[in-house]
């Protein structure tokens, strides 16, 4: 089955500083979401990737899928205590037909002032 | 505001008790999904359904059960044969599938004691 690894687990920055996470699948990846999460609290939909070699943009957070499609990184530029939460990438597990996801265990960004 | 509503956001039950947990969503969205999230374990899928009427059993349904006869609700039944209920219940919703983005709403907690 497929199974969605994320690296890495926990993370802590400065302010200002760059950060990257990445999402790695042994399979094909259709309809690849990042997500951000508060502890407790519901999934903010970031971004969704559905092509080899697309990569998005929003504000200062910038999302790519790899050629392959087999694996995918969030970039944050300039951090700030705002981007603190938990990332979490996921995947269509039937090949981009269902919306049944599959998610890699999160990543806790902590970003210090 | 349009979004997915759950409630209660926090709710405690003695084991053996079933209990039913409620999802809304005013976004006019055919597909709905219930999750369940546990530390270090991500999401997993609990229901899905693509259709008023109509609804499939995820990786982990046993124990619980659905219903959808509108198309804005998905409520979801934790039942005492579920072993493990004590977790945190997120619902989300798409307008289709296939590549439509999953929104979600911002999760229920269950303690059972």
């Amino acid at each position: 089955s497929q199974e969605l690894e994320q690296s890495p687990q926990s993370l802590i920055v400065q302010e200002g500083k760059n950060l990257t996470i990445n999402c790695t699948s042994s399979k094909t990846l259709y309809g690849l979401y990042w997500y951000k999460q508060k502890y407790g609290e519901g999934l903010i939909f970031l971004m969704m990737l559905q092509k080899g070699g697309e990569e998005k943009s929003h504000e200062k957070i910038t999302a790519k899928l790899d050629e392959k499609k087999q694996q995918s990184s969030l970039h944050i530029t300039a951090s700030q205590p705002s981007h603190a939460g938990i990332y979490l990438c996921g995947a269509d597990k039937m090949g981009g037909a269902t919306n049944k996801l599959i998610f890699g265990t999160g990543t806790l960004l902590a970003v210090q002032p | 505001d349009g979004g997915i509503t759950q409630s209660p956001k926090y709710l405690f039950r003695k084991e053996g008790q079933n209990v039913t947990l409620s999802c809304e969503q005013n976004l006019n969205h055919d597909a709905m999904y219930w999750y369940r999230q546990d530390p270090g374990q991500g999401l997993r899928l609990i229901y899905y359904s693509q259709i008023v009427n109509d609804f499939q059993k995820g990786d982990i349904a046993e124990g619980y059960s659905v219903s959808r006869e509108k198309k804005e609700s998905f409520p979801l039944t934790v039942t005492s044969a579920q072993k493990n209920p004590t977790a945190f219940y997120l619902c989300a919703s798409s307008r289709g599938v296939g590549g439509n983005t999953i929104y979600f709403g911002e999760g229920s907690w269950l303690t059972v004691v």
